[in-house]
């Protein structure tokens, strides 16, 4: 079975743009959720969705967008970015709700902004 | 507000040596999970354990295994007879009623031939 998958993989991009981040989970994972790993530290929650619904947010600017599809596959966009915007982008997945169950993480997008 | 401290690192160790990975956490809440993750240069971070913190049993899977000691507010990990492969980046993270997961900031293990 196919893990969580993330596309791009490496994305590169100037002060000011916009990006799309997309996410697909594990067949029959409901939940999906973002985080950002800046180089060195440890990941931080951006947002939670479960059946379409946003669950959680977290302590991010209003540039920072998401959506869950109807198959359960999700985008996070990011607008007008900036140089601290440059970070790994994670994308987990779970069966449940996805609150407090083991999560299922894919490889990726390294952001670089330029 | 919620917390998770890892005061380590790096840690590095020869092969077969055991390595143990402190966490301290902090939250208000009274029901809480703990977990710790692996990520490798591969950057997916791997599920290693999941914790109640109602359930204080101490827990050994192969050569990993867990202390969690709720009065002192701590979660370590123990890798016993490290090898090689056990080289990661290990994070402990905390989840309480809000539902959103805090990450430490990570301690780098490298286990040398």
């Amino acid at each position: 079975d196919a893990g969580v998958t993330q596309s791009p993989t490496h994305l590169i991009k100037t002060r000011g743009q916009h990006v799309t981040l997309r996410c697909s989970p594990i067949s029959g994972h409901k939940s999906v959720s973002w985080y950002q790993q800046v180089l060195g530290q440890g990941p931080q929650f951006i947002f939670q969705y479960y059946e379409k619904e946003e669950r959680g947010r977290g302590n991010f600017p209003d540039r920072f967008s998401a959506r869950q599809f109807p198959n359960y596959s999700s985008e996070l966009n990011v607008n007008a970015l900036l140089l601290g915007d440059s970070a790994l982008y994670l994308c987990a997945s779970s069966p449940g709700t996805g609150g407090r169950e083991k999560l299922f993480f894919g490889s990726g997008t390294q952001l670089s902004v330029l | 507000a919620q917390k998770v401290t890892q005061a380590q690192t790096e840690i590095s160790v020869v092969e077969k040596e055991d390595v143990t990975l402190d966490c301290v956490y902090e939250t208000r809440d009274t029901t809480y999970y703990l977990f710790w993750y692996k990520q490798p240069p591969s950057g997916e971070l791997v599920f290693l354990i999941r914790r109640n913190s109602f359930d204080e049993q101490n827990e050994i899977s192969g050569r990993y295994s867990w202390n969690f000691q709720k009065s002192t507010s701590s979660f370590n990990f123990t890798i016993t007879a490290s090898q090689v492969v056990d080289s990661a980046v290990y994070f402990c993270a905390l989840i309480p009623n809000d539902y959103k997961l805090s990450f430490g900031a990570g301690t780098t293990v490298t286990v040398r031939a």
